[in-house]
């Protein structure tokens, strides 16, 4: 069965510090692949998305993402977070033949101390 | 271009009480779809329509219906109202060309059934 797996529920870290999220996929043939993020109260917004090509993707607000087809994984990255970073991140596959339909990890909470 | 927007935003039930969530956009996408967040389990679909006239049952289907009342129109129903539907819905849409799969998420609607 199609699953995304988030490890890791709830991570802290320090204003400045390297901040990696853990995002695994078990999918029958590479998937899209994106990031999500939920600040509190709010909608989600997508931060960045794997289409296809270069496995390293930009995103918004100064995050990356890398696709690894041998370890079915597309962690997500920033060199150095900001306190506004702190929210809920969610990673997302989806189908590249078929329907719109997406399938969510369970999510991980981000906390930034000062 | 307000994009997604969802209304109410809150909103206290009753056991055995009825009430439909509404949803509507303005980017012509073919595809809306309704989630349901719950802590710990991230967002599950409800029911999808891929385009106009249709709609599918997601994961979690039982309990809800839905309407496609126009392109830019896409309800979420419940007829009887139960505690365990106490959640965050969220909807959204997407169009295939535009972004594949890229879901362009609402605000959201707090529930509480008592």
């Amino acid at each position: 069965a199609q699953s995304v797996t988030q490890p890791d529920i709830h991570i802290t870290v320090s204003e400045g510090a390297s901040l990696e999220l853990r995002c695994n996929y078990s999918y029958g043939a590479t998937p899209y692949l994106f990031w999500y993020v939920q600040s509190p109260g709010q909608g989600l917004q997508l931060l960045l998305k794997y289409f296809s090509g270069d496995t390293l993707v930009q995103g918004i607000k100064g995050f990356e993402a890398e696709f690894k087809r041998s370890q079915s994984s597309f962690n997500l990255r920033k060199p150095s977070v900001h306190w506004s970073d702190a929210a809920e991140y969610f990673c997302a596959v989806g189908a590249r033949m078929g329907t719109n339909k997406l399938i969510f990890g369970t999510g991980t909470l981000l906390a930034v101390q000062p | 271009n307000a994009g997604v927007t969802q209304t109410p935003k809150f909103q206290v039930l009753k056991t055995g009480q009825s009430m439909t969530l509404q949803c509507a956009q303005d980017m012509n996408h073919n595809s809306m779809y309704w989630y349901r967040q719950d802590p710990g389990m991230g967002l599950r679909l409800i029911y999808y329509s891929a385009s106009e006239g249709t709609t599918d049952k997601g994961e979690v289907p039982n309990g809800y219906n839905v309407s496609r009342l126009n392109k830019r129109e896409f309800s979420l129903r419940l007829e009887s109202a139960a505690p365990s539907q106490t959640s965050v819905y969220f909807c959204a849409s997407s169009s295939p060309g535009l972004g594949l799969n890229e879901q362009f998420f609402g605000p959201g609607t707090r529930l509480t059934v008592l």
